[in-house]
């Protein structure tokens, strides 16, 4: 079964407005944690963001946050004031406590800034 | 920079060799985990390693093959190559498997299987 699912495999935005990417993810373990990951297109795949499953804030970091709904399952990123160099691939992640800590990911997002 | 190290960045081999790809994970993180991403099955979880243990294994097909050394750097061999092991492989580390941290990863290594 799918367990992160990315339903958007691409967006487009224009340069400056808001965008908000799509997680859904399906769990039994009350503990885990999402994630966000960038991936450009050099190919490295950078953190930026982290909400936990206990947490009762949403998670920001500068021009992220995560729009966390525990009830439905979903952990939607967004992206304020896009960027030019905020193109690129993005995804969702989970780890579970039961599940050894591995990070199981989405399919991805790719997110085009239009200038 | 993520504090991972990756080497080699490419790697371009022909069908039935066997290569070996390296990683030094960030200072004081016991934690390793090897990940392959290719086109069609995105980012896939292979092996995960804990202070020179193997813990779990994931989609890792038996020509592969891991291991931690005591000084905590990891290596994945990969033999008999065949078309479709061309993918990306990714080595990530964490102090631990505690829930809210995350995976650090090194910038990769792009395998090419001609």
């Amino acid at each position: 079964a799918q367990k992160i699912t990315q339903t958007q495999p691409g967006m487009f935005v224009q340069e400056k407005e808001a965008v908000t990417l799509d997680c859904t993810y399906d769990t039994s373990d009350p503990s885990y944690g999402l994630f966000w990951y960038k991936q450009p297109s050099s190919g490295e795949m950078i953190f930026l963001i982290y909400q936990g499953s206990y947490d009762q804030q949403n998670a920001t970091e500068g021009r992220y946050s995560l729009n966390f709904q525990k009830a439905r399952k979903s952990a939607n990123l967004v992206i304020s004031a896009s960027q030019l160099g905020d193109s690129a691939m993005y995804f969702c992640a989970m780890r579970e406590r039961s599940n050894t800590g591995k990070l199981i990911f989405g399919q991805g997002t790719t997110l085009q800034v239009k200038p | 920079d993520s504090g991972v190290t990756q080497t080699p960045k490419h790697l371009i081999t022909a069908t039935g060799q066997r290569v070996t790809l390296r990683c030094s994970p960030r200072s004081g993180d016991l934690s390793v985990y090897w990940y392959q991403q290719s086109l069609d099955q995105g980012l896939q979880f292979l092996i995960y390693y804990y202070n020179g243990e193997e813990r779990a294994k994931g989609n890792i097909l038996e020509r592969f093959s891991a291991q931690q050394f005591p000084d905590l750097h990891s290596e994945l061999n990969l033999s008999s190559l065949e078309l479709g092991d061309s993918a990306l492989y990714f080595c990530a580390s964490s102090p631990d498997r505690v829930i809210d941290s995350p995976l650090h990863f090194g910038n990769g290594t792009r395998l090419t299987v001609t």
